[in-house]
């Protein structure tokens, strides 16, 4: 089955900037999304179709891609970020979504 | 949009629970919906979605013919099946709203809050 891999944690200082990878067979040909969730919510949409952002999501929050590995990217970490967040796809050999291991963030 | 689930529980191991997600502020019937689950203190599991007229399902491996998921248009209500439960199953049930155009691979723009499922003798 379709494996995309997440650092587990990452951290950050606050006003510095959070870059957190995720890596999978033929990432480049896909459309990567992203999520992020904090204890005890539900999660919420934070860049779709590898670098899109939702309307209401800070500029603050990047996607990009390079070759095989997805990267969403946090620029001016604030405390209120703090939280899980989750790379997936589609993947059409299995017709199956797959999400990513979730990587939490710390800012210090 | 507004969606919530409900129908969470206790569930004996081999049992049986139906869960509902009632859906409002969009067109309900326009939009294909799914399931995602998250076990305690691990991480987001995709578990069904459907088409926006119920028309083409699909399952992960960890549930496929175990559970069913379907849909009330005129209801505006997202319901999932679950059969032969196993201690496997207990999560967080998540709905969500992909994105426009009706067809089930489009990204997830909507979530709830989720229903617990606890399976436990």
């Amino acid at each position: 089955s379709y494996v995309l891999t997440q650092p587990p944690s990452v951290s950050v200082a606050p006003g510095q900037t959070a870059r957190i990878t995720c890596g999978g067979y033929n990432v480049g040909s896909k459309s990567v999304h992203w999520y992020q969730q904090k204890p005890g919510q539900g999660p919420v949409l934070v860049v779709y179709d590898d670098s899109d952002r939702p309307s209401g999501i800070p500029e603050r929050f990047s996607g990009s891609k390079s070759g095989n590995t997805a990267t969403l990217t946090i620029s001016r970490g604030e405390a209120g970020d703090e939280a899980d967040y989750y790379c997936q796809l589609w993947d059409n050999d299995s017709d199956h979504w797959v999400f990513g291991g979730g990587t939490k963030l710390t800012v210090l | 949009v507004q969606l919530l689930e409900s129908g969470g529980g206790l569930v004996q191991p081999g049992g049986s629970r139906r869960l509902s997600c009632a859906a409002s502020g969009f067109r309900f019937s326009d939009y294909a919906m799914t399931w995602v689950r998250q076990a305690p203190g691990k991480g987001l599991e995709w578990v069904a979605v459907i088409s926006y007229d119920g028309s083409i399902k699909k399952y992960a491996d960890s549930v496929k013919g175990r559970f069913t998921i379907s849909r009330d248009n005129y209801k505006n209500t997202l319901h999932l099946q679950m059969n032969t439960l196993s201690g496997d199953d207990t999560a967080e049930y998540y709905c969500a709203k992909t994105s426009g155009g009706g067809s089930i691979w489009n990204w997830f723009d909507s979530w709830g809050q989720g229903t617990l499922v606890t399976v436990s003798s």
